[in-house]
């Protein structure tokens, strides 16, 4: 079976810090993986998907970017950490339309920015 | 036209009262419609997904009526429980492959007993 882990589980960091959050996903290939926010009580906001290695597609210019150096290794990061990047970070995967629409979420990343 | 439209924002029913949500869609590319459970601190669970060529999919106390006429589909919960109680989600995927789902704003559920 498909699992999907994200760490870490909660962090705090400074403003002006560099960010570094890891998804992976174990039980399938080549998935099409996804970043999202969600600020506190809010709506899920679309930050990256990728459809393969090195193939990354940015829904909101912001101080984020995301890299897919693996398969399965989805990573998001900043070089200088902003308050309002405050949130709650979920990773998720589909097998794609050949294998499915199905989309998986993770256990996400609580990230405060103080 | 890429927005899913989700209505109410919140919603408080009582044990055992039917919890009606609704999503509105305006792109008629939009061939797959989920819903997703969220408790706090949790990630979205995929509940419960329906497909435009059926008008009705249950899965237990869980139902996705769809209208595709009128571009609308919701979710019924029978028989709610306090253990209902969390955020909803309606989505909606167009045709195009690798394209991401578009989520409704959510519906928080209160179920009080």
């Amino acid at each position: 079976s498909q699992t999907i882990h994200q760490w870490p589980a909660t962090l705090v960091q400074p403003v002006g810090s560099p960010l570094s959050l890891e998804c992976t996903v174990e039980g399938t290939s080549n998935p099409n993986l996804y970043w999202y926010r969600q600020a506190a009580g809010r709506g899920l906001q679309l930050l990256f998907y990728s459809v393969g290695i090195g193939q990354i597609s940015s829904e909101v210019p912001q101080n984020l970017s995301a890299s897919r150096p693996q398969d399965r290794q989805f990573i998001l990061s900043s070089k200088k950490l902003l308050l309002s990047d405050s949130g709650f970070y979920l990773c998720a995967w589909t097998g794609g339309r050949q294998r499915g629409l199905e989309q998986y979420f993770g256990p996400g990343t609580r990230l405060t920015v103080t | 036209q890429q927005q899913v439209k989700q209505s109410p924002q919140s919603l408080i029913v009582q044990k055992g009262g039917i919890s009606i949500i609704n999503c509105a869609y305006e792109n008629t590319a939009f061939d797959y419609f989920p819903w997703y459970q969220q408790f706090p601190g949790k990630g979205p669970a995929l509940l419960i997904a329906i497909r435009p060529d059926v008008s009705e999919k249950k899965e237990g106390r869980f139902t996705i009526s769809f209208n595709k006429s009128a571009k609308q589909f919701s979710l019924h919960i029978m028989d709610s429980q306090p253990g209902d109680s969390a955020t909803y989600f309606c989505a909606a995927a167009p045709r195009r492959a690798g394209t991401a789902l578009i989520f409704g704003k959510g519906t928080t559920l209160s179920v009080s007993s």
